[in-house]
């Protein structure tokens, strides 16, 4: 399979417990985003990457997430210290830059108790 | 101020009939590229449809269409023939500025069911 991936694709943790979460894009792929998508909404973009690069971040990333994508191949999300509102999917994205369209992996889906 | 509008938040169409899902959005550039996505429940996100804002025809995938107004600011996606498959969350969605600035706003959805 040589879509988006994300791993673990299901996650329930404790409130203030530390998460990190996986994607690895398609491989030829250059820029790579990540999104929060809570019930009954639209996608909230979070950040994006070009190759190694964090390019933008949103006001909704606080200083609690982070976000890194070493290599400029697969990224990690980090949320430290999660509350019971960081409960969402969050999705990962990539394309090429230039492209338009951005493949998306099957999300992350966290529960915080 | 919302960016990009969907009113409708559940539609019903009949197997084999056409429908419209409206979408509108606020910007203040003149280059922009709008999009459509499909959700199905099993989550995963589908581009479905893109428009530029310089493209003087409407764009047209397969039974997927986009009415363009740019005057009006919308961007309603028409599925042609609808298919049980069809039953998704829609999503309308816009990145404001040229291709090389990234950032993908989306809209709030539209639930489609199609009824056999």
């Amino acid at each position: 399979d040589t879509g988006v991936s994300q791993n673990p694709r299901h996650k329930i943790t404790k409130r203030g417990q530390n998460v990190t979460f996986r994607c690895d894009p398609i491989s030829e792929h250059n820029r790579l985003y990540w999104y929060r998508q809570t019930l009954g909404q639209g996608p909230e973009f979070l950040t994006y990457f070009q190759n190694e690069a964090q390019l933008e971040k949103s006001r909704l990333l606080s200083d609690r997430f982070s976000a890194e994508r070493p290599k400029g191949s697969f990224s990690t999300l980090e949320i430290q210290r999660t509350e019971q509102g960081d409960s969402a999917m969050y999705l990962c994205a990539s394309k090429l830059a230039g492209n338009n369209e951005q493949f998306f992996g099957p999300g992350t889906r966290l529960t915080v108790l | 101020a919302q960016k990009i509008t969907q009113t409708q938040p559940g539609m019903f169409v009949q197997e084999k009939e056409a429908v419209t899902l409206d979408c509108t959005y606020d910007t203040s550039d003149q280059s922009y590229g709008l999009f459509w996505y499909k959700q199905p429940s099993s989550g995963e996100m589908i581009f479905l449809i893109y428009q530029g804002s310089y493209d003087e025809q409407n764009a047209t995938e397969g039974r997927y269409s986009l009415n363009f107004q740019k005057a009006r600011k919308s961007a309603n996606l028409v599925i042609s023939a609808s298919q049980l498959g069809d039953s998704a969350m829609y999503f309308c969605a816009m990145r404001e500025g040229r291709t090389s600035y990234d950032k993908v706003i989306f809209g709030p959805g539209t639930s489609l069911s199609v009824i056999p």
